[in-house]
C-alpha cells in the first residue's frame, strides 16, 4: 500500500511568488491535514481538508490556502511569498471513520520551501 | 502557557536503558493521544497512539495516558542507538486537527 506521497520535494521561490504543493494521502484516506514545520516553531498546523471541505483551520493567513479533489488529492496554495515562509510543508493523512475520536495521521515525506 | 508541552532534552540514555519521554496537554476535551518518531531530515513518523487512560504496550514501546493530570508518556524499553531522534507528542480533541508539542531529542549512547 503505498503512502502519502508529497511532491515536489524542493523547491526554491523568489519573495512576492506564488507555489503550489500537492499531496497524494493513503488509498482509501480522505482527511488530509496540512502542517508547516520550521525549528523555531515545531509543527503548526494550517488546515484539513475532508470530502472536498476544509473542516479545519489553524492560525495563518489568508495567503495560505489549500483545496480537496474529488480524489482526495490535496493541493496548497501560498501566495505573496515572504521569508519567513520558508519552512518543511507536511501533508497528512487520516481515514477519518469516527467522527468524535481523531484516528492516527500518516505523513509524507514533505516539500522543503526556501524562499529567498 | 503552550497547548502541548514536551522537554526539549536532549535526554541522553546509556544503550539498554529505559527512555522516558513525557509530555502535557491544557485541553481537557483532549481524546486521542499520539507519539512520533522524527530522525532528522525526515518526515514524522507513528510510533504509538493512546485513546484511553492506562497503558498500551507494542513491542519495546509502552504508551502510558492519565486524563486527569493531562499528561502521556512513551516508555523506550532496551533503548538502542537506532532510537536516537526527536519524540513528538500530538493531542486532538476530536476535530482531526492534531497539536504538537516541539519535541524531545533523545541520545541513546552506545
Amino acid at each position: 500500500k503505498a503512502g502519502v506521497t508529497q511532491t515536489p520535494r524542493y523547491l526554491i521561490k523568489t519573495r512576492g511568488q506564488q507555489v503550489t504543493l500537492s499531496c497524494s494521502p493513503i488509498s482509501g484516506h480522505r482527511s488530509v491535514s496540512w502542517y508547516q514545520q520550521t525549528p523555531g516553531q515545531g509543527l503548526q498546523f494550517l488546515f484539513e481538508y475532508f470530502s472536498e471541505t476544509q473542516r479545519n483551520k489553524g492560525n495563518f493567513p489568508g495567503r495560505f490556502s489549500g483545496r480537496q479533489f474529488s480524489n482526495s488529492r490535496s493541493e496548497m496554495n501560498v501566495s505573496t511569498l515572504e521569508l519567513g515562509d520558508s519552512a518543511l510543508y507536511l501533508c497528512a493523512s487520516s481515514l477519518r471513520n469516527r467522527d468524535r475520536v481523531s484516528t492516527e495521521a500518516f505523513f509524507g515525506q514533505g516539500t522543503r520551501l526556501t524562499v529567498v | 502557557q503552550k497547548e502541548v508541552e514536551q522537554n526539549s532534552g536532549p535526554l541522553s540514555v546509556p544503550e539498554g536503558a529505559i527512555a522516558s519521554l513525557n509530555c502535557t496537554y491544557s485541553d481537557r476535551g483532549s481524546q486521542s493521544f499520539f507519539w512520533y518518531r522524527q530522525y532528522s531530515g525526515k518526515s514524522p513518523e507513528l510510533i504509538m497512539f493512546i485513546y484511553s487512560n492506562g497503558d498500551k504496550e507494542d513491542g519495546r514501546f509502552t504508551a502510558q495516558l492519565n486524563k486527569a493530570s493531562q499528561y502521556v508518556s512513551l516508555l523506550i524499553r532496551d533503548s538502542q542507538p537506532s532510537d536516537s531522534a526527536t519524540y513528538l507528542c500530538a493531542v486532538s480533541a476530536g476535530t482531526y486537527k492534531y497539536i504538537f508539542g516541539t519535541g524531545t531529542r533523545l541520545k541513546v549512547l552506545a
